[in-house]
């Protein structure tokens, strides 16, 4: 069971934005602004998207966005285009245990 | 251009010693402000941090796993191994190696392409 939770689906309409959460704790995601997301599609490596919250490493659309509320971090993608279809994963520094991620978000374009 | 690629066994025993390398080129441990880390990913998917090595040797283990592993790095020739001892089936996974700046938000920018490691008898 992987210490962040996400829901394990998650779909929209191209053109529509979806917004995938990722739920922890105040001892990882509540207690430090190091929340990361990954893009995975099959037979690939993750692709960093999202880190430090809200930033986006270079060559990262800006259709991608991250935020984060209490222990609670949320990834939304806008402007759904069909490529956007992948694995989504959220990570986060936790202190003690150091780096955790969460189990992963299957986003479907229909 | 920062790249990494995995390399070892793609079929090990239960209760044998996995040996991963992972050679990166594009950076250096002994000059740059980063580290290099091992992440899992099981056949359901979940992704699982296992290890790290930063500069000057300092080592960072999960600590569900920590009395399995070892990482160790070799700076002349841009390598860093992980050991996992005791293997279990359970363990059957695609063992990755990425690239973690030191000063920037505890993330993995760059990955390696990743190995299938298969644990069975």
């Amino acid at each position: 069971q992987s210490a962040l939770t996400q829901p394990p689906s998650a779909s929209g309409s191209p053109g529509q934005s979806v917004t995938i959460s990722c739920a922890g704790t105040s001892s990882d995601i509540g207690g430090y602004d190091f929340v990361s997301w990954y893009q995975q599609h099959p037979g690939k490596a993750p692709k960093l998207l999202i880190y430090e919250v809200s930033k986006r490493p270079s060559g990262v659309p800006d259709r991608f966005s991250g935020s984060k509320s209490g222990n609670t971090a949320s990834l939304t993608v806008s402007g759904l285009q069909a490529e956007d279809e992948a694995d989504y994963y959220c990570s986060s520094y936790a202190g003690s245990k150091y780096l955790v991620f969460g189990g992963g978000t299957k986003l479907t374009v229909l | 251009q920062i790249t990494l690629k995995e390399s070892g066994p793609t079929l090990v025993k239960p209760t044998q010693t996995l040996t991963l390398t992972c050679t990166f080129s594009g950076f250096s441990l002994s000059t740059d402000r980063v580290a290099v880390g091992w992440i899992r990913q099981t056949p359901g998917k979940a992704l699982e941090w296992l290890a790290l090595t930063c500069c000057d040797d300092d080592k960072r283990f999960n600590p569900s796993l920590k009395s399995r592993l070892n990482i160790t790095q070799d700076t002349s020739k841009n390598v860093v191994v992980l050991t996992m001892t005791n293997m279990d089936p359970v363990d059957t996974a695609t063992y990755y190696c990425a690239h973690f700046p030191i000063h920037g938000g505890h993330r993995f920018d760059y990955w390696g392409q990743g190995t299938l490691v298969t644990v069975s008898s």
